[in-house]
């Protein structure tokens, strides 16, 4: 079956801290990427997406993935964290030309000053 | 360019009623997906549709319902609402099919 895993439910980080995000989806032929953050009380919104090309993909503010089609997996990094970037995160695939975007768990990061 | 919106906010409903709830995609897109999110869980996939048809369904039995107008906007209905229906529902529109969603803000169902 189709699916997202994301290891860490919560990861807590000291504010300028680099952090990792882990995510792992099931194995496919083809698959669309995706990073969406959620402010408490609020919707999702995308943070960055990889359909194809560069396997390394970056959003406006800081954040980076790296597509790595042999393990699988697509960690969201950023190098130096904010206390603003305290928020839910799930890592998100389409996979093998479905129409459904299967979502993992979701990891709380906490940004600590 | 107005994004997803979804009405109402917050709903609070007893076990038995029904409910509709409402979004209105971004403008241009055609295709909606409606996701129910459980507290502490990820979205977990309840229909699409695309140009007023259902594409495709989750693991939802058949009292979740759904209509997609003319002007794309669509609806989500819940008959003989249950408890563990309490959850966001989120609702996010596209382009066209397999392109990236875009998500409203929910709507916060509560079931007493």
């Amino acid at each position: 079956a189709q699916s997202v895993t994301q290891l860490d439910s919560q990861v807590p980080v000291f504010e300028e801290a680099p952090v990792e995000l882990r995510c792992n989806y099931s194995s496919s032929v083809s698959v669309y990427l995706f990073w969406y953050v959620q402010y408490p009380n609020q919707g999702l919104q995308l943070l960055l997406k990889y359909l194809s090309g560069s396997t390394l993909v970056e959003s406006i503010n800081g954040f980076e993935a790296e597509f790595n089609k042999s393990q699988t997996s697509f960690h969201l990094r950023k190098p130096s964290v904010h206390i603003s970037d305290t928020a839910e995160y799930f890592c998100a695939a389409l996979m093998d030309s479905s129409y459904k975007l299967i979502f993992g768990s979701g990891t709380r990061l906490l940004v600590r000053p | 360019e107005t994004g997803v919106t979804q009405s109402p906010t917050h709903l609070i409903k007893t076990r038995g009623q029904q409910v509709t709830l409402r979004c209105s995609s971004q403008s241009g897109h055609n295709t909606v997906s409606w996701y129910q999110q459980a507290l502490g869980q990820g979205p977990q996939f309840i229909f699409q549709y695309y140009r007023e048809e259902e594409n495709g369904r989750g693991n939802f039995p058949p009292r979740f319902s759904g209509l997609q107008f003319p002007n794309y906007s669509s609806e989500l209905n819940v008959n003989a609402l249950e408890l563990d229906d309490s959850a966001l529902y989120l609702c996010a529109s596209s382009l066209e099919l397999y392109n990236e969603q875009f998500f409203g803000p929910g709507t916060r169902l509560t079931v007493l």
